[in-house]
């Protein structure tokens, strides 16, 4: 299993751009969740799913959208980068009550 | 929403020394965990606490659920240079494990 997938690594935008962060797992499981990491910060949770076709916001939602049309792929999509919006972006998922996430590598965003 | 202050912030100890950190929130949890992450990586979790009171050891991990469900602390015997990295809390109220709660993490030196 190649677990949690993220892609791309590294991102710089100009403020304005759109552009959407990919996320896959192939562990099948149900719960998805999207992550944003300041620097000297824990994690805030942006939108989460419970399985295809279902998501909801978390903390921090405004600028992001979110779809699960399958269940492998989860993707984030930043609508109108924003320098805020610069952060490093994990991806988790986890199996039904499961307890533990697992993590993707993260993608590191740079908005100028 | 939930709030998790952590303490403390940073650590530099000497290799072979015990390392205590706790965090503290606003509102209880029914579920604490505790993760590590490592510089360019994305967290894993070490420990997992789901009652209040529990006591739970991972190797030289320790870590306790409080009493009161609002707080938590982990414990590191005899460290190591490997252990070096950031250390978050993160606090569930449902079984969702999707939407955990972050703390902003305490980051750890050790000196060989």
């Amino acid at each position: 299993n190649a677990g949690v997938t993220q892609t791309p690594k590294f991102q710089v935008l100009k403020t304005g751009q759109s552009m959407t962060l990919q996320c896959a797992q192939d562990m099948n499981h149900e719960y998805m969740s999207w992550y944003r990491q300041d620097p000297g910060m824990g994690l805030r949770l942006i939108h989460y799913s419970v399985g295809a076709g279902i998501t909801d916001q978390g903390e921090v939602p405004n600028g992001y959208n979110v779809s699960r049309s399958t269940t492998e792929d989860f993707p984030l999509r930043l609508l109108s980068a924003a320098p805020s919006q610069t952060s490093v972006y994990f991806c988790a998922s986890s199996p039904w009550q499961g307890v533990k996430q697992y993590f993707g590598p993260g993608t590191r965003l740079t908005v100028t | 929403g939930q709030q998790l202050n952590r303490s403390p912030q940073s650590m530099f100890i000497q290799e072979g020394e015990d390392v205590s950190m706790n965090c503290t929130s606003s509102s209880i949890f029914n579920t604490w965990l505790w993760y590590k992450q490592d510089p360019g990586e994305g967290p894993v979790l070490l420990i997992a606490l789901y009652k209040a009171g529990e006591l739970t050891s991972n190797g030289r991990l320790t870590a306790q659920f409080g009493i009161t469900r609002k707080d938590s602390f982990l414990n590191i015997s005899a460290s190591i240079p490997s252990d070096v990295g950031i250390y978050f809390c993160a606090g569930r109220i449902d079984t969702n494990a999707g939407k955990s709660t972050f703390g902003d993490g305490t980051t750890l030196t050790v000196k060989p």
